[in-house]
């Protein structure tokens, strides 16, 4: 079955160090997502891409970083972790078919924690 | 820019009752909209999506919620609340190209026994 994968599920760092999370989907769709999860503030859009080559800025990107070689993989990198970023972190994809356009399938999310 | 508003951070029902979450968007086109559930430690599920295909959306697990226009609202509805559905639950909105989400900031749903 296809689904949606994200490594680590926890992570522990320190203040200025360089983490890279990493999703992988194998649904084959176009557009990736990363957001944040904080408490009281839902999900917020770090970054997107539609396609191989393609990375946008989300609401909340700064401090984030993204590339995309190939359709399955979006990883997203804090260049210098900053404990504003400790946070629940969901990858997400869809397809950009009439149909189905706007159904994001999450992956299971990474508990991050920065020192 | 678009916004999703729930209104209640918490809702607690007792088991067996009316389940009623609401959740108003601000935006000049009716868009797409969701409702997504996420369960403790898990991601997000979709439950349910207005296309503008018709005004009451049935979803998974006896959900269905209610697109109104005139009063930007899109809440989401259950007749008879059961345990399993404690949870958390998003609204969303999409871009008026239908691929980027806007979330609101999500309704803890609480079900007492």
């Amino acid at each position: 079955d296809a689904e949606i994968t994200q490594s680590p599920r926890h992570k522990i760092t320190e203040t200025g160090r360089q983490v890279t999370l990493a999703c992988h989907q194998t649904w084959n769709h176009n557009n990736m997502f990363w957001y944040r999860q904080d408490l009281g503030h839902g999900l917020r859009l770090i970054h997107y891409s539609y396609g191989v080559q393609d990375t946008n800025k989300g609401e909340v990107s700064d401090g984030y970083s993204v590339s995309r070689s190939n359709t399955e993989d979006l990883p997203l990198t804090l260049e210098s972790a900053a404990s504003s970023q400790t946070s629940v972190y969901f990858c997400a994809s869809s397809e950009l078919g009439e149909g189905r356009r706007g159904e994001q399938f999450f992956g299971p999310g990474t508990r991050l924690t920065v020192l | 820019a678009q916004s999703v508003t729930q209104l209640g951070s918490h809702v607690s029902v007792s088991e067996g009752a009316l389940v009623l979450l609401r959740c108003n968007y601000s935006s000049s086109v009716p868009p797409y909209l969701f409702w997504y559930v996420q369960y403790p430690n898990q991601g997000l599920q979709l439950l349910l999506k207005y296309t503008s295909a018709a005004t009451l959306v049935k979803g998974i697990n006896g959900f269905e919620a209610e697109f109104k226009k005139s009063e930007t609202s899109f809440h989401l509805t259950k007749p008879s609340a059961h345990m399993s559905d404690a949870a958390e639950y998003f609204c969303a909105v999409s871009d008026r190209g239908g691929n980027k989400l806007v979330f609101g900031a999500g309704t803890i749903l609480r079900v007492k026994s």
